[in-house]
């Protein structure tokens, strides 16, 4: 198994830009989530899937859109950059119920 | 979700015991403590997560204290390649496998 892969690993945007951050996992988890991690903090919920289909806004959402139209894919997009969006982003995926969460590598972004 | 409170910062020896406290007074009777840890800036990594019994796995072992106010990580002979953010986080099973709180964690700095 690759586990929660993410792509790509390093990004540059301009501002107003828009891009899409990839995530995929090959282990039939129905729970996705996607985090952002600024410097010297800890992880922070943008949005989250409970299964294909399901959606879900978490604890910083604005400015970022989700689908989950399969199990394995679950894609962020950014509408439209802005440098408050430089940041570390991480994928997540688990089975649920008490079960722990398997993170991907991250994605580094920089909005200038 | 509970809170919980760890040190900013501990320091072990090599090949000592680590051993990384967390307050979590407000649990709740159906919350879980995970420990999750992440390295330089890689994607955070599961360690071990418990209930109300002492837990013990290849990795480390999880000491929660009978009130279940607190609980204590043991890395039993911590190496360099241990050095990481380690965090606890107290969740339960309705609702939150799929969204993580992440707190600032505890630096740990293994030292030869």
């Amino acid at each position: 198994n690759a586990g929660v892969t993410q792509t790509p690993k390093f990004q540059v945007l301009k501002t107003g830009q828009s891009m899409t951050l990839q995530c995929a996992q090959d282990m039939n988890h129905e729970y996705m989530s996607w985090y952002r991690q600024d410097p010297g903090m800890g992880l922070r919920l943008i949005h989250y899937s409970v299964g294909a289909g399901i959606t879900d806004q978490g604890e910083v959402p604005n400015g970022y859109n989700v689908s989950r139209s399969t199990t394995e894919d679950f894609p962020l997009r950014l509408l439209s950059a802005a440098p408050s969006q430089t940041s570390v982003y991480f994928c997540a995926s688990n089975r649920g119920g008490p079960y722990e969460q398997y993170f991907g590598p991250g994605t580094r972004l920089t909005v200038t | 979700d509970a809170k919980t409170t760890q040190p900013t910062s501990m320091d072990c020896a090599e090949g000592r015991a680590a051993n990384l406290p967390c307050n979590h007074s407000t649990i709740s009777g159906n919350e879980y403590v995970y420990w999750y840890r992440q390295i330089h800036s890689q994607g955070p990594q599961y360690i071990i997560h418990g209930l109300k019994n002492n837990e013990t796995n290849e990795m480390a072992s999880l000491i929660i204290t009978e009130d279940r106010k607190s609980s204590t990580l043991i890395l039993p002979h911590a190496t360099l390649r241990d050095t990481a953010v380690y965090y606890c986080i107290v969740r339960g099973l309705q609702g939150g496998s799929e969204k993580l709180v992440f707190g600032k964690g505890t630096k740990l700095t293994v030292n030869p």
